[in-house]
């Protein structure tokens, strides 16, 4: 069955460094996601994206975030000056095209950020 | 905007055991859909149920099953015979069918399984 790929699984880095957390969503899918769990927190909706764009965001995602889909098959956050708060963990996920709401999310296994 | 509430941050069950995790949300829409995902301590969100509120009929998928009373807006997840595999963190997910962009998540239930 077709996964949603996430690398790396762990990233340390420095406050105030700049960081990319990839992802590779699954093939056929056409809506693109980011979440983000704090340690022991509930898991919280960053970004959607959809045909080359933003479609929404929250107010998380703030001016320090950005997403990009650079080619065909990668779809990447970006956090451009990182903060000791923005350690957690992220996760990536995709859909099927409209009219499939009632199909899950495929979330990705997730990149753990640890900000130092 | 909707929100979904976990009211049980933790849960405990016996090995072999039927235990409930209680979830109830909060929306306006009348046509959405619900979630259960399962998250190991390896971290990954698995799907574990799924329920259509247009359904009257709830949801089953082997051991587990839910309780889907829209009037009272709660979407309980029932896991029969429980096993050690179990044992995860428990999220409720609701997702509005007109919006495709977002799945809101509730805070989660960590169950434990006592062998």
């Amino acid at each position: 069955e077709p996964e949603v790929t996430q690398t790396p699984s762990h990233q340390v880095t420095q406050m105030g460094q700049e960081v990319i957390l990839r992802c590779v969503p699954i093939s056929n899918h056409l809506y693109f996601y980011w979440y983000r769990q704090i340690l022991g927190q509930k898991v919280e909706f960053l970004v959607s994206f959809y045909n080359n764009e933003i479609s929404e965001k929250s107010e998380i995602f703030d001016d320090q975030f950005s997403v990009e889909r650079p080619d065909g098959s990668n779809f990447t956050l970006k956090i451009r000056s990182t903060k000791l708060e923005d350690s957690a963990m992220y996760f990536c996920a995709s859909n099927p095209s409209t009219g499939a709401n009632n199909s899950p999310l495929h979330f990705g296994n997730g990149t753990r950020l640890t900000v130092t | 905007a909707q929100t979904v509430t976990q009211s049980q941050p933790e849960m405990s069950v016996q090995e072999a055991e039927t235990v409930t995790l209680s979830c109830t949300y909060d929306t306006s829409e009348s046509d959405y859909y619900l979630f259960w995902y399962k998250q190991p301590p390896s971290r990954q969100m698995i799907l574990v149920i799924r329920q259509e509120a247009y359904k009257q009929q709830n949801a089953t998928e082997n051991r587990f099953s839910v309780n889907f009373q829209k009037a009272a807006k709660s979407f309980s997840l029932k896991i029969s015979d429980s096993q050690l595999g179990d044992a995860a963190m428990y999220f409720c997910a609701y997702r509005s069918a007109w919006n495709n962009n977002d799945m809101r998540f509730g805070a989660g239930t960590r169950l434990t399984v006592k062998p």
